[in-house]
């Protein structure tokens, strides 16, 4: 059972354009989502991650959308730069319970 | 300061040989994970600890995983009997809390482990 379904699988995005990916969840006692940045050959870098208490997170070009009703959350990135370009996992986890369950990732390519 | 460590970050194992991956977490850091991460797919949960103490060993596949933090602080993820399903890279992630948060986890680089 995919307890983090993400799409898309793989996104080509123009400079300056918005990406946008999604997750949606099945379990209702997530309440931490975070989202990681994965270049190639490194480990996943935590870029933001939200709370259900809020509905929308910004850090500098990148937002976290959340809707708690819909059990889906997306994140966006504004300005898209091509060293944007990596592999992008959604996450979820519940409190007390501290590991985190991946989305399968999205392969951004970010063209000049 | 320093990141989480790992190392080796490339093994190659024969079929049947048994591997030793380590990871060194971010100093003061109480909680460690062990992920597994196959090619072109997200990470995916196989044991934490909060100190010495292994609270989850779930997601282990086999009894031929077996991980260990004896003094809180550096782990150790050994795998026996390789196979070549085994092959993955090997992330270790490090949380400053336990328990109820903070949940921010920071991973290491991973080890490529490739079975022949």
């Amino acid at each position: 059972q995919q307890q983090v379904k993400q799409s898309p699988q793989s996104l080509i995005v123009q400079k300056g354009g918005i990406s946008i990916i999604n997750c949606a969840y099945e379990n209702t006692a997530f309440d931490y989502f975070p989202w990681y940045q994965q270049f190639p050959g490194k480990g996943p870098a935590l870029l933001i991650a939200i709370r259900p208490d809020v509905s929308e997170k910004k850090e500098g070009r990148f937002t976290i959308s959340f809707n708690k009703s819909a059990k889906q959350f997306s994140l966006h990135i504004m300005d898209s730069q091509p060293g944007d370009s990596a592999t992008y996992f959604c996450a979820a986890a519940n409190s007390g319970y501290s590991t985190l369950t991946f989305g399968k990732g999205t392969m951004l390519l970010v063209s000049p | 300061g320093a990141g989480v460590s790992q190392s080796p970050r490339y093994k190659v194992a024969k079929r049947g040989q048994d591997v030793a991956l380590r990871c060194d977490p971010i100093s003061g850091h109480v909680s460690l994970f062990w992920y597994q991460q196959a090619l072109g797919q997200g990470p995916e949960f196989l044991t934490y600890f909060q100190n010495e103490a292994q609270l989850d060993k779930s997601g282990l596949p086999s009894d031929r995983f077996f991980a260990e933090r004896p003094e809180g602080s550096v782990s150790t993820l050994k795998i026996q009997r390789t196979q070549q399903e085994d092959s993955a890279v090997y992330l270790c992630a490090s949380s400053l809390g336990g328990g109820l948060g903070p949940y921010e986890q920071y991973f290491g680089p991973g080890t490529r482990l490739t079975v022949t």
